[in-house]
């Protein structure tokens, strides 16, 4: 079982809908969940971070983690062409010093 | 305010030659990690360098060494290179422990080995 598991995708949207990006985890005492955004060939760029149970939102972007589940997801509302990248969940543990474990990134794709 | 820097941005090289990469981190930042993000996956975890040593280490081979410098900088260096380490390598800086482990990262560095 991998540590950070999400679906590869592609999900497809069409543009003003809410995309839905899932990840599980499996190491129970992670206590730090990160969304990244990397468009084609750049880097990733920190869009969310949670750290407690429920919801947390930011503008069109919301994370919701369940930690007795072992799940953090992703929300984009009113989806737009630019966000159109692959959407990569990382998950941490002070436990584990700085290390941040990724999955393999969903891609989205948001159609006019 | 700078970002975190790296360079250089691409390079080629042979099946057994030895690289070497460089980063500089974001300012104020003490703290960096160089993660491998092969084609279609998620970054890996390489290893982290804080107060100028290596911390934490992931499950790559002594192949793959590094250094930190008393300016924070960073530079990541790969012996013996091998085709499977084409990849984006990505730096990554932050300070220790009060980001949480939000990280910045750089642009990255494109390596190709043929």
């Amino acid at each position: 079982q991998k540590e950070v598991e999400q679906n590869s995708g592609p999900l497809s949207v069409p543009e003003g809908a809410i995309a839905s990006l899932n990840c599980t985890y499996s190491d129970r005492v992670s206590q730090s969940f990160f969304w990244y955004r990397q468009y084609s060939g750049k880097s990733p760029e920190l869009i969310m971070s949670i750290y407690s149970n429920g919801d947390k939102e930011d503008g069109r972007f919301t994370a919701q983690l369940n930690k007795a589940s072992q799940y953090v997801s992703l929300l984009i509302r009113d989806s737009q062409p630019s966000d159109s990248a692959t959407y990569l969940c990382a998950v941490g543990s002070y436990n584990q010093g700085g290390k941040l474990i990724f999955g393999q990134g969903t891609e989205l794709s948001v159609k006019p | 305010d700078a970002g975190v820097t790296q360079s250089p941005t691409h390079l080629i090289k042979t099946r057994g030659q030895q690289v070497t990469l460089r980063c500089s981190p974001k300012s104020g930042h003490d703290t960096v990690s160089w993660y491998q993000q092969a084609l279609g996956q998620g970054p890996q975890f390489i290893f982290q360098y804080y107060e100028e040593e290596e911390r934490q280490r992931g499950n790559f081979p002594d192949r793959f060494s590094g250094h930190q410098f008393p300016n924070y900088s960073s530079e990541l260096n790969v012996n013996a290179l091998l085709l499977g380490d084409s990849a984006l390598y990505l730096c990554a800086s932050s300070l220790v422990p009060s980001q949480a482990l939000r990280y910045t990262f750089g642009s990255g560095t494109r390596l190709t080995v043929v």
